[in-house]
């Protein structure tokens, strides 16, 4: 069973600052990355995702993730927050068409605070 | 880009009656879309994989007679909260996959709509 897990449930940053969020994966086969933002009462946006190749990833928004198969890590890194970065942020890991129906599985989410 | 809208964006209801929500895919087509919901500060959990012209597939725990699932075209899904009491008020969000760019080995980006709010009195 595919699963995922984001240690910190919320993170307070200030602008400017840099921010990392991370995530850790099971899954049995070749994972499928994601990671989304949701702002308060919006539906999902998403940042970025990992397929295959280069295991460091670039985003929307200056948003960047790392894969590292040997730690089942996908770390999302932004070198420096906006105020407008507050949010909720959600790791998901899911497989091919075929193998998984495309269902995504979503780890419990991240809340980002921006301090001025 | 892909774009997939919900309606309505919000919904207040009194106990014991139905209520329906849209999805729709407004610029590609999607034989397959998802239903999530959403708990206040929890994570998406999926309910359930509406199929184009198909039965749609309940994940374990959701009552099928209870969330009413029709795919009736390749841009329309809808749910419906069938006999609503206040332990269904949620965060409703779809998401769908664009048929025309992937195929059955790519796990396609998923293009998920605004959410759709319950609250059920």
């Amino acid at each position: 069973a595919q699963s995922v897990t984001q240690p910190d449930i919320h993170i307070t940053v200030s602008e400017g600052a840099s921010l990392e969020l991370r995530c850790n994966y099971s899954y049995g086969a070749t994972p499928y990355l994601f990671w989304y933002v949701q702002s308060p009462g919006q539906g999902l946006q998403l940042l970025l995702k990992y397929f295959s190749g280069d295991t460091l990833v670039q985003g929307i928004k200056g948003f960047e993730a790392e894969f590292k198969r040997s730690q089942s890590s996908f770390n999302l890194r932004k070198p420096s927050v906006h105020w407008s970065d507050a949010a909720e942020y959600f790791c998901a890991v899911g497989g091919t068409i075929k193998a998984a129906g495309n269902k995504l599985t979503f780890g419990g989410g991240t809340r980002v605070l921006v301090k001025p | 880009g892909a774009v997939v809208s919900q309606h309505p964006s919000w919904v207040i209801c009194k106990s014991g009656t139905s209520v329906k929500i849209e999805c729709r895919s407004l610029d590609f087509q999607a034989t397959t879309m998802f239903w999530y919901r959403q708990f206040p500060k929890q994570s998406l959990m999926l309910m359930a994989t509406s199929n184009e012209g198909s039965k749609a597939t309940y994940e374990q725990g959701v009552e099928k007679d209870k969330f009413l699932i029709n795919h009736a075209s390749l841009t329309l899904s809808t749910l419906t909260v069938t006999s609503a009491h206040p332990e269904d008020s949620s965060f409703y969000i779809c998401s769908a996959r664009d048929l025309g760019r992937q195929g059955p080995s790519s796990t396609g980006e998923l293009f998920f709509g605004e959410g759709s709010r319950l609250t059920v009195l």
